[in-house]
C-alpha cells in the first residue's frame, strides 16, 4: 500500500531564511508526486507536481522540490521564506490512472519576524 | 477564471439535522471528489465520481451520501449530523487526460459547524 510520511509536524522559520520540508513515500513504481499549500480557512492549492523527468521542480510563489528515487523523498524548498508563506503543506502521493491522492499530515509553518 | 465553487463557506446545523453541501466547477472535469478534513488533520476521501461512477471509499460512514446531477455540480449530503462530523468539507475536481491529468483542484471549502 501507498503512504506518505511528512516527520516534521510543525516548523518555525525566521522571514528571509530558508525553508525545507521533508517527506517520505512509500509505493512500489514512480508515483505521481505533489506539494498543496492551504491556508487558514482555505482550500488547498498545488504548488507543483512530479510526473516524470528533471528531478528537480520548479512551482509556485518560488518554491521547488526534488525527487530522490533512492531516498523515496520529495522535499520541499523555498530559499528566501516571506510572512505569507506561512500555512500547512501537505505532501500527497498519486498512483490511480484518475488521480486518487494520499496526504501525509501535514506540516504546519510559522514564520517569524 | 475556471475555478472550483463551494457553497456555503459556513453552515452550521443542528444535531441530526439533514444537511447538503454544494460544488460546482467551471473546469469541465470528469472527477470530482469530496474530502473530510478534521482540525490539524490531512484531508480524508470519502468518495469520488468517475464521470457518473459514483466511487465510495470503504470507511466512508453510510451518512454521507453524494449526487451529481451533471458534470458541473456535486452534492455531499449528510443525513444525519453528529458531533463528530464537525469538520472542513473540500470538494476537488480532476481530468483523467490532457497536460494536467491526474492533478486535483480545490474549493475553499465549507466549514460544517454541528450544535
Amino acid at each position: 500500500a501507498q503512504s506518505v510520511t511528512q516527520p516534521d509536524i510543525h516548523i518555525t522559520v525566521s522571514e528571509g531564511a530558508s525553508l525545507e520540508l521533508r517527506c517520505n513515500y512509500s509505493y512500489g513504481a514512480t508515483p505521481y508526486l505533489f506539494w498543496y499549500v492551504q491556508s487558514p480557512g482555505q482550500g488547498l492549492q498545488l504548488l507543483l507536481k512530479y510526473f516524470s523527468g528533471d528531478t528537480l521542480v520548479q512551482g509556485i510563489k518560488g518554491f521547488e522540490a526534488e525527487f530522490k528515487r533512492s531516498q523515496s523523498s520529495f522535499n520541499l524548498r523555498k530559499p528566501s521564506v516571506h510572512w505569507s508563506d506561512a500555512a500547512e503543506y501537505f505532501c500527497a502521493v498519486g498512483a490511480d490512472s484518475w488521480g486518487k491522492l494520499q496526504f501525509g499530515a501535514g506540516t504546519q509553518v510559522v514564520v517569524t519576524p | 477564471d475556471a475555478m472550483v465553487i463551494q457553497n456555503p463557506r459556513y453552515q452550521v446545523t443542528q444535531f441530526g439535522k439533514p444537511v447538503t453541501l454544494s460544488c460546482s466547477q467551471t473546469l469541465n472535469h470528469n472527477v470530482m471528489y469530496w474530502y473530510q478534513q478534521k482540525s490539524s488533520q490531512a484531508p480524508k476521501l470519502l468518495f469520488h465520481y468517475y464521470d457518473k461512477d459514483f466511487n465510495n471509499e470503504a470507511d466512508t460512514p453510510d451518512n454521507f451520501q453524494s449526487r451529481r446531477p451533471n458534470t458541473s455540480f456535486c452534492f455531499l449530503d449528510i443525513r444525519s449530523p453528529g458531533l463528530g462530523d464537525a469538520a472542513m468539507y473540500l470538494c476537488a475536481t480532476s481530468r483523467d487526460q490532457g497536460g494536467d491529468k491526474n492533478i486535483q483542484y480545490f474549493g475553499a471549502g465549507t466549514r460544517l459547524s454541528v450544535l
